[in-house]
């Protein structure tokens, strides 16, 4: 167990809907990232916060956006969704720049 | 940008056998951290071995080790005495080192190895 905790473990939703995904990430940890794994793309950055603030975006779509609460945790808002946007979602925490990130186990989105 | 390798996309060892694992890298940077993750069927993304390119001692975690030539950009990793529990996808990433840089610690991976062992 890495500690940090994202729920669900599985969504599946329709066409155009909009999902929260959810990272807990452990305790003491002010950075959180996100990351896409898909059969086509593989594992794609996304999004980085750091205590509350954006530190980084990769290849994150306009139709998605993320944020950072005051207690650390994060979550990952995913709108008009599409059939492509089924992947795994992974959140991964670390407690500072340049130490370790723990990845959570992710979220399977399904698409249908 | 920074981009990673992977060239081999399946692979296969015995039980107890040596296998090796390859990985290529190209940065501009000078300080990198570069990192070997596991990927069981389980899905859980599990950190195996980590190097800082400034050191030059290849680093050794039990059974795993990595051969890390920085000058050629390659990065591989020999688990040895291979076990069934070994068997996942393995993942090479790339860490900025660069503090001041939008890249400071987000990772950059390959595209992955799956690993089989046969018993």
């Amino acid at each position: 167990d890495s500690g940090v905790t994202q729920t669900p473990k599985h969504l599946i939703t329709a066409t155009g809907q909009r999902v929260t995904l959810r990272c807990s990430p452990r305790s003491g940890d002010l950075s959180v990232y996100w990351y896409q794994q898909s059969l086509d793309q593989g594992l794609q950055f996304l999004i980085h916060y750091y205590n509350g603030e954006e530190r980084a975006k990769g290849n994150i779509l306009e139709r998605f956006s993320a944020q950072q609460f005051p207690d650390l945790h994060s979550e990952l808002n995913l709108s008009s969704l599409e059939l492509g946007d089924s992947a795994l979602y992974f959140c991964a925490s670390s407690l500072a720049l340049n130490t370790e990130a723990f990845f959570g186990q992710g979220t399977r989105l399904t698409v249908v | 940008a920074q981009t990673v390798t992977q060239s081999q996309p399946e692979m296969s060892v015995q039980e107890a056998e040596t296998v090796t694992l390859s990985c290529t890298y190209d940065t501009s940077e000078s300080d990198y951290y570069l990192f070997w993750y596991k990927q069981p069927p389980s899905r859980q993304m599990i950190l195996v071995i980590r190097q800082e390119a400034y050191k030059q001692q290849n680093a050794t975690e039990n059974r795993f080790s990595v051969n890390f030539q920085k000058a050629a950009k390659s990065f591989s990793l020999k688990i040895s005495d291979s076990q069934l529990g070994d068997a996942a996808m393995y993942f090479c990433a790339y860490r900025s080192f660069d503090a001041g840089g939008t890249s400071y610690g987000k990772l950059t991976f390959g595209q992955g190895t799956i690993l089989t062992v046969h018993p």
